[in-house]
């Protein structure tokens, strides 16, 4: 089973440039996550979708975009790449019905430098 | 608003010897609480987790975590380290009513030695 893919594995922007970050499940999740990851800092959640065509702020939305127009794919957009979005992106997905909730699965990550 | 605190960024512990890695939370809901394990290079991965079940919970290479309500913890333990155990450990809570977003601490880094 694949479980949550992200591509590309590691990527270096210059400053200005733009990007998108792909994740796909094939677990048939409805809750998708992407969350970034600095030294010392712990992940800290970026967007967030709860289904197809709903998705919502977390802690750290400022410089991103996100869309969900199928349950498998939550790709984020880094619009003008800036050198404080260097870190290491992991995307999650995980099942919630009512008080239902398997815990996440994570994706491999994709380490960023923005130079 | 949901929160857990890791204390300790780095843990050293000698081959064999007791594993305790501390997670203390702060939820205004019945939480739901995890572990998850990261390795050099890798993703998370769902070491165990508490729903609401039993307190004393066991997860996978011997781990295992106890929900204390009374002392809003849910301290991480393994009786014997092994060197594969070297990796950087996160707790993370979620509500489990409603609405749910997954929050994580900062990790703590377990280093084994032999």
């Amino acid at each position: 089973n694949a479980g949550v893919t992200q591509t590309p594995k590691f990527r270096i922007l210059k400053i200005g440039q733009s990007m998108t970050l792909q994740c796909t499940q094939d677990m048939n999740h409805n809750y998708m996550y992407w969350y970034r990851q600095d030294p010392g800092m712990g992940l800290k959640l970026i967007y967030y979708s709860v289904g197809a065509g709903i998705t919502d702020k977390g802690e750290v939305p400022n410089g991103y975009n996100v869309s969900r127009s199928t349950t498998e794919d939550f790709p984020l957009r880094l619009e003008l790449a800036a050198p404080s979005q260097t870190s290491v992106y992991f995307c999650a997905s995980s099942y919630v019905v009512g008080a239902f909730n398997t815990e996440a699965f994570f994706g491999q990550g994709t380490r960023l430098t923005v130079v | 608003a949901q929160s857990v605190t890791q204390l300790g960024s780095h843990v050293s512990v000698s081959e064999g010897a007791l594993v305790l890695l501390r997670c203390n939370y702060s939820s205004s809901v019945p939480p739901y609480l995890f572990w998850y394990v990261q390795y050099p290079n890798q993703g998370l991965q769902l070491l165990l987790k508490y729903t609401s079940a039993a307190t004393l919970v066991k997860g996978i290479n011997g781990f295992e975590a106890e929900f204390k309500k009374s002392e809003t913890s849910f301290h991480l333990t393994k009786p014997s380290a092994h060197m594969s155990d070297a990796a950087e450990y996160f707790c993370a809570v979620t509500r489990n009513t409603g609405f749910q977003k997954l929050v994580f601490g900062t990790g703590t880094r377990l280093l084994v030695s032999p």
